[in-house]
């Protein structure tokens, strides 16, 4: 079954402190991931996909297929980075989809 | 190109009335997708479709709910009956084509049963 983790529902920083939104995905194919954003109350905008490895806003992740992980790193953070991020996975075969975790609001404080 | 297009934006309804949300993909994308957000909830998925026909519907709801994609015009999901837990922001994206990772969202529609 495909399914993506998000622990933490919260989390909380301070401005200029590293943070690390954690995800986990349970896949049995080979795995395509994203890291989504969604500021207040508008459109989910892609922010990372694993195949690019780039850096978005100073944001980025590794995918681990040992530990099934695709953790989103930065190292200093920024009162603007406050937002909802999703990890998300995108099924193959028959019907392609992306499949969501439940979301990370992260709240940078000054 | 003016990206995923949803109308209404704020759509309130009263129990037992019908809610039609459009979706227009973005120019050269056949491929279209919904999702829901529940209030402290992730995005789930509901159906994807592509022009004429429902791919996958494995997220929709048996009853009530029904979705098309027609050869002309816009996207729409509707919801026939609609009670208060289905006050929800619903997503659209668009993809040009099948196992593609290039989708875009739209900027959602929020929905509100009173």
């Amino acid at each position: 079954a495909q399914r993506v983790t998000q622990p933490e529902k919260l989390l909380s920083v301070f401005k200029g402190a590293p943070v690390e939104l954690k995800c986990n995905y349970s896949y049995s194919g080979s795995p395509e991931l994203f890291w989504y954003v969604q500021y207040s109350r508008q459109r989910l905008q892609l922010l990372l996909r694993h195949i690019s490895r780039e850096s978005i806003k100073g944001f980025t992740a590794d995918l681990n297929k040992g530990e099934t992980s695709f953790h989103l790193k930065k190292p200093f953070a920024q009162e603007e980075d406050s937002a909802m991020y999703y990890c998300a996975l995108l099924t193959q075969g028959g019907s392609e989809k992306l499949v969501f975790g439940k979301g990370t609001k992260l709240t940078v404080n000054p | 190109n003016a990206g995923v297009m949803q109308n209404p934006r704020h759509l309130v309804r009263r129990r037992g009335q019908e809610a039609r949300l459009r979706c227009s993909p973005m120019k050269g994308h056949s491929h279209v997708y919904w999702y829901r957000q529940l209030p402290e909830e992730g995005l789930k998925f509901m159906v994807y479709l592509q022009k004429e026909n429902i791919i996958d519907e494995s997220g929709m709801p048996k009853e009530r709910f029904s979705a098309e994609f027609p050869k002309e015009g816009p996207s729409i999901l509707r919801i026939q009956q609609v009670v208060r837990g289905d006050s929800a922001a619903y997503f659209c994206a668009s993809s040009p084509s099948a196992g593609t990772s290039t989708i875009y969202f739209g900027e959602g529609s929020w929905l509100t049963v009173v």
